[in-house]
């Protein structure tokens, strides 16, 4: 079955320190892979996406991922957390293939304490 | 506006009750999907819009959920006799690219979040 896993329900760091989210997945093929953010009460907002070439893919806000085929891993980071980082991230998948759109993950908690 | 609105923000009904929420997408989108996000989950897919066609209904959890788009642009989904296990929040989301799988990105609305008493 096609899945996308988020391994942390949540994940804590200091203001100024660097950040990982991670996201496994679970898809035949080549996928399209997207990192989404959801503040309370709102929709979500795309912040990139990885098709095909540069393994790191840069995003909104300073973000970045990178893509790892052998691992089947594609962790979002940033170099310096912000407060403001603080929200709701999913890791999507589009499977490219006959089979549903997209397919998220469950969801990681990003807190950022100043 | 530019954005994916929708509408109502928040919803109550009463069990059996029908309900129906409106999705306005962004001017010219194409595309056009329903995700249903239960509480601490992420969103999940329902059904696909392309135009006024559904291509799509994969997702929708039983045949008391229905989705139009009769003109292409807005689009309404509806619940009959609503049930405790409906209440989520439900997204919609628009792209301007021509295909349920994609490499180009979803724009979200704010959704609607709705509860059965």
């Amino acid at each position: 079955a096609q899945s996308v896993a988020q391994p942390e329900d949540q994940v804590n760091v200091a203001e100024g320190n660097p950040l990982t989210v991670k996201c496994t997945y679970s898809v035949s093929g080549n996928p399209y892979l997207f990192w989404y953010v959801q503040y309370p009460n709102r929709g979500l907002q795309f912040l990139l996406k990885y098709i095909t070439g540069d393994n790191l893919v840069k995003g909104s806000y300073g973000f970045e991922a990178e893509f790892n085929k052998s691992q089947t891993s594609f962790h979002l980071k940033k170099p310096s957390a912000l407060v403001s980082d603080s929200a709701l991230y999913f890791c999507a998948v589009s499977p490219n293939q006959a089979g549903t759109a997209l397919i998220f993950g469950k969801g990681t908690t990003l807190s950022v304490s100043s | 506006g530019a954005g994916v609105s929708q509408s109502p923000r928040y919803k109550v009904a009463k069990r059996g009750q029908d309900v129906a929420l409106r999705c306005d997408p962004i001017s010219g989108h194409v595309s056009l999907f329903w995700y249903q996000q239960a509480l601490g989950q992420g969103p999940e897919f329902l059904t696909y819009f392309q135009n006024e066609a559904q291509l799509d209904k994969s997702g929708l959890p039983s045949d008391r959920f229905f989705a139009e788009r009769p003109e292409g642009s807005v689009s309404t989904l509806k619940i009959q006799r609503t049930q405790q296990e409906d209440s989520a929040v439900y997204l919609c989301a628009s792209s301007d690219h021509r295909g349920i799988y994609s490499n180009q990105p979803q724009h979200f609305g704010d959704g609607t979040r709705l509860s059965i008493l």
